[in-house]
């Protein structure tokens, strides 16, 4: 069964203290791995698409990257307004399907 | 802005009651879905479609179903709303870059309460 995996469930910082969220996932045929922002009350927002295992993408203070078995989401000197849930999701099979998501990591940061 | 809309945004219906949610789209997109969103289980999908008149299910579709009659319309139907379907739904479209996966993008969301 295809699976994403999202640790920690939360994570509280300080301000410009670094730290990475981890996404791991076992599925078959992976078609692209994806990253989002949600804030309350709203729709995810699209991050980052990695295709393939050695890929980076960056914006702003977040760096995402991609292995064979999981995705990390780096964050770089965060600030309060970067708090938010954010979701990983792979695609798999066809083209078209449907994403297959984590339970999201809820990240809190303080200043 | 993936020009996306979706209404009612706040619903609060009574068990057994039907309820229909829209979904609309000004980018004429091929591939629309539907998910709900709720605590500990992150997003699952419902029902999505492939053209005007083509649908398929998701996880989660028992006591759902969906029409899609224009390109730019996605319609989810509960037919007797029950208390396990209180959820956030959630309408995306994919769009897909030159060689890439499609990419979803999502529509702020509508949240249904059933008494």
């Amino acid at each position: 069964e295809d699976q994403v995996t999202q640790s920690p469930e939360a994570l509280r910082l300080q301000e410009g203290e670094s730290s990475s969220l981890n996404c791991s996932y076992t599925v078959s045929g992976l078609r692209g791995l994806f990253w989002y922002r949600q804030d309350p009350g709203k729709g995810p927002e699209f991050l980052f698409t990695l295709y393939s295992a050695g890929e980076e993408k960056e914006k702003e203070r977040l760096k995402a990257t991609l292995t064979k078995k999981e995705s990390f989401l780096h964050i770089t000197a965060p600030k309060p307004e970067d708090s938010a849930t954010y979701l990983c999701a792979v695609q798999v099979g066809q083209a078209g399907t449907a994403l297959i998501f984590g339970k999201g990591t809820t990240l809190s940061v303080s200043s | 802005d993936a020009g996306i809309t979706q209404s009612p945004r706040h619903k609060v219906t009574e068990t057994g009651t039907p309820v229909t949610l829209r979904c609309h789209q000004t980018e004429n997109h091929r591939y629309m879905y539907w998910y709900r969103q709720d605590p500990g289980h992150g997003l699952r999908l419902i029902h999505y479609s492939y053209g005007v008149k083509d649908t398929d299910k998701g996880e989660v579709s028992d006591g759902y179903s969906v029409s899609r009659s224009k390109t730019e319309d996605f319609l989810l139907t509960l037919e007797s709303a029950t208390s396990s379907q209180t959820s956030v739904y959630f309408c995306a479209i994919s769009s897909r870059l030159a060689g890439g996966p499609y990419e979803q993008f999502f529509g702020p969301g509508t949240r249904l309460t059933v008494l």
